[in-house]
């Protein structure tokens, strides 16, 4: 199957600060997705960017599908980002995501 | 618009049981995924669904699980004679024709004792 891989596994940041999370995966792909999963364990759709650049408030992400990677960006960073990031890719022909696993990302005051 | 919803959240069931897991999708969602979080494991796919039709069950164990997704009413994900191994959350996702993006619920978190 098709791998995804994440980096870096854990970042630990001060308030304020920016960071960048990113994705590399091995075939080509037909869907992309970030998460937030929370301490609470839910699922939150950030993006989804199967190609392109999107921002939504301090959150960014870029997909180069060619090169088979995403950057998912964070800025000035808060507390409540806290959590682990998830890339899901969906391979060419099927019908199913399959996640990294995970950035395990605190921010600290 | 509601969201994907799922119940229960939080399930506890003794080694033998059975356990039901539904998932309403979102209104006008026809495409339904289960997907399990083992805490070593990560998430991974299990099965995808529509109405009253099993595309995909590649990611499901061989025996104690089924799934529907039935002409009315929610996707149930069936898991019987629970083992302790099965203590994990389970995500149901569904997302609209002609989309491929899909939307999660909240989870149900399944222990067995």
């Amino acid at each position: 199957g098709i791998q995804v891989e994440q980096s870096p596994p854990d970042l630990i940041l001060q308030e304020g600060a920016n960071s960048t999370l990113r994705c590399n995966f091995s075939d080509s792909v037909n869907n992309l997705q970030w998460f937030h999963q929370n301490p609470w364990g839910q699922l939150i759709n950030l993006f989804y960017i199967p190609s392109g650049t999107k921002q939504n408030g301090r959150l960014s992400a870029t997909t180069v599908a060619t090169e088979r990677y995403s950057l998912l960006y964070i800025s000035s960073s808060q507390t409540t980002d806290s959590g682990v990031y998830f890339c899901a890719v969906e391979r060419i022909g099927n019908n199913r995501l399959a996640f990294g696993k995970g950035n395990q990302v605190v921010v600290i005051p | 618009n509601a969201g994907v919803m799922q119940n229960p959240r939080h399930l506890v069931r003794r080694r033998g049981q059975e356990a039901r897991l539904r998932c309403s999708p979102m209104k006008g969602h026809s495409h339904v995924y289960w997907y399990r979080q083992l805490p070593e494991e990560g998430l991974k796919f299990m099965v995808y669904l529509q109405k009253e039709n099993i595309i995909d069950e590649s990611g499901m164990p061989k025996e104690r699980f089924s799934a529907e997704f039935p002409k009315e009413g929610p996707s149930i994900l069936r898991i019987q004679q629970v083992v302790r191994g099965d203590s994990a959350a389970y995500f149901c996702a569904s997302s609209p024709p002609g989309s491929r993006e899909q939307f999660f619920g909240p989870g149900t978190r399944l222990t067995v004792l």
